[in-house]
């Protein structure tokens, strides 16, 4: 069974750094990418990058670029997502997801709630 | 960047047909795959590349796909099918995936 499981929700100040992750099983995590995507409270969903596990091909929407990290550490099947310094609107559900780039999100982690306030 | 546009909202009665729309440029060029999300979910994949649905999606979702306009059909519409629902592509231009802006569902 495919599933993907990712860390819980974090309250974080604004400047702070944090790094959230998603751990993957089910599947040959080679043959995939895993996505990430934002929601801002009562938004919809946006495309931050995807990472592919089998030569860490890494991609970022323009609006994420250098405001986030997108990796993944093969050896423990788990993908992270990361920020530097955090602000306010950073405050959002993030969702990973398998696919991405011409495949379907087929598969979604539950959602991990990121709070940043002073 | 490539743009997709949906309507904001669709209300549909118990048992008609909802009907949402995904406009882009040339979208019917392109593998579109529809999500439901229900408040308090992760979103669920219901049609992928325009028309095929996951195991476990109802018949009842069907997609279509051409020109400037990609729609997903709800037949028999039910009360558990109120939900927002996104389109999305990839972007072979800018190797990117673009979510539509999302429609919300509402069985009257």
């Amino acid at each position: 069974e495919v599933q993907l499981v990712q860390s819980g929700a974090e309250v974080k100040k604004p400047g702070e750094s944090l790094k959230i992750s998603c751990k993957i099983s089910g599947y040959n995590l080679m043959n995939y990418w895993i996505g990430w995507v934002r929601q801002m409270p009562g938004k919809g969903l946006e495309w931050m990058g995807l990472i592919y596990p089998n030569d860490f091909d890494t991609r970022y929407s323009l609006s994420f670029q250098g405001q986030v990290t997108i990796s993944i550490d093969k050896s423990i099947n788990t993908a992270y997502l990361q920020w530097n310094s955090l602000r306010s609107s950073d405050t959002a559900v993030y969702y990973c997801s398998r696919g991405g780039s011409s495949s379907p999100f087929d598969y979604w982690g539950q959602g991990t709630l990121v709070t940043v306030s002073s | 960047s490539y743009v997709l546009t949906q309507p904001p909202s669709v209300s549909v009665a118990p048992g008609e047909t909802a009907r949402i729309t995904c406009g882009g440029d040339n979208i019917g060029t392109k593998g579109v795959h529809w999500y439901q999300q229900k408040p308090g979910q992760a979103p669920v994949l219901v049609i992928y590349s325009d028309h095929y649905r996951p195991s476990g999606i109802p018949e009842r979702f069907s997609g279509s796909d051409s020109g400037n306009t990609a729609t997903l059909t709800i037949s028999r519409v039910e009360a558990g099918d109120e939900a927002d629902y996104y389109c999305q592509v990839w972007d072979s231009r800018s190797d990117h995936d673009v979510f539509g802006p999302g429609t919300t569902v509402t069985v009257l």
